[in-house]
């Protein structure tokens, strides 16, 4: 089974600060089709989860461009480049290339 | 485009519960489905997937051999039937469309106890 790790579990950012979670995966994510199939998601407090990017980099529709994201292979990392007071919540990184695994979630919180 | 989970409640250890997830506002038929789970205070667990015609289904470990998913695209439905339930699978369970999980419902909350 693949292994999702991400860091940190919990951050603390001033608005407008940019802030960056990593997720290593404990198997290549890179698929024989050329696709690295990670996916970010967040999950604000009391509601679902919410698809943020697809495909390791895609943002996926109507998620504001302050979020990106990159990495290759089995590291990867979800960029704020400037964080608001919306953005807080549990980040989740997820691999869908051998069935699906969850990181842990980093809780990000407003300093 | 909408997914509303439903059927979920309190049940003892060894019980069973169906739950169902209506989609509403896209083409159903057309994609692949998948059941999460979320125990109280705990990350996301992926549950279950099946592809659009339901040729393919696949489970996490800790449910194979009791749940068992199933849809019905002329009903826009998904199903989850859960067999054999234990403490462990209390939690609230989201069905999210398609390989990217790119909608989520709202969830519905199943205790085992």
């Amino acid at each position: 089974d693949i292994v999702m790790t991400q860091t940190p579990l919990s951050l603390s950012v001033t608005p407008g600060q940019p802030a960056s979670i990593s997720c290593k995966s404990s198997q290549s994510l890179l698929h024989s089709d050329g696709q690295a199939y990670l996916y970010w998601y967040l999950q604000k407090p009391g509601q679902s989860p919410q698809l943020l990017i697809y495909e390791v980099s895609s943002r996926f529709s109507g998620v504001p461009d302050r979020f990106s994201g990159s990495g290759s292979g089995t590291d990867f990392t979800l960029k704020i480049s400037r964080v608001e007071a919306e953005d807080v919540g549990v980040y989740y990184c997820m691999q869908g290339i051998h069935l699906y695994t969850f990181g842990q979630g980093t809780k990000l919180e407003i300093k | 485009v909408q997914l509303v989970e439903s059927g979920g409640g309190l049940v003892k250890p060894g019980g069973s519960l169906r739950l169902s997830c209506a989609a509403s506002g896209f083409s159903f038929s057309s994609y692949s489905m998948n059941w999460v789970r979320q125990a109280p205070g705990k990350g996301l667990e992926w549950v279950s997937s099946i592809s659009s015609s339901s040729s393919y289904i696949y489970y996490a470990d800790s449910v194979k051999g009791r749940f068992t998913i199933s849809r019905d695209n002329a009903k826009n439905s998904l199903y989850l039937q859960m067999n054999s339930l234990r403490a462990e699978d209390t939690a609230v369970y989201y069905c999210a469309t398609a390989k990217a999980f790119d909608i989520w419902g709202q969830g519905t909350m199943v205790t085992v106890s």
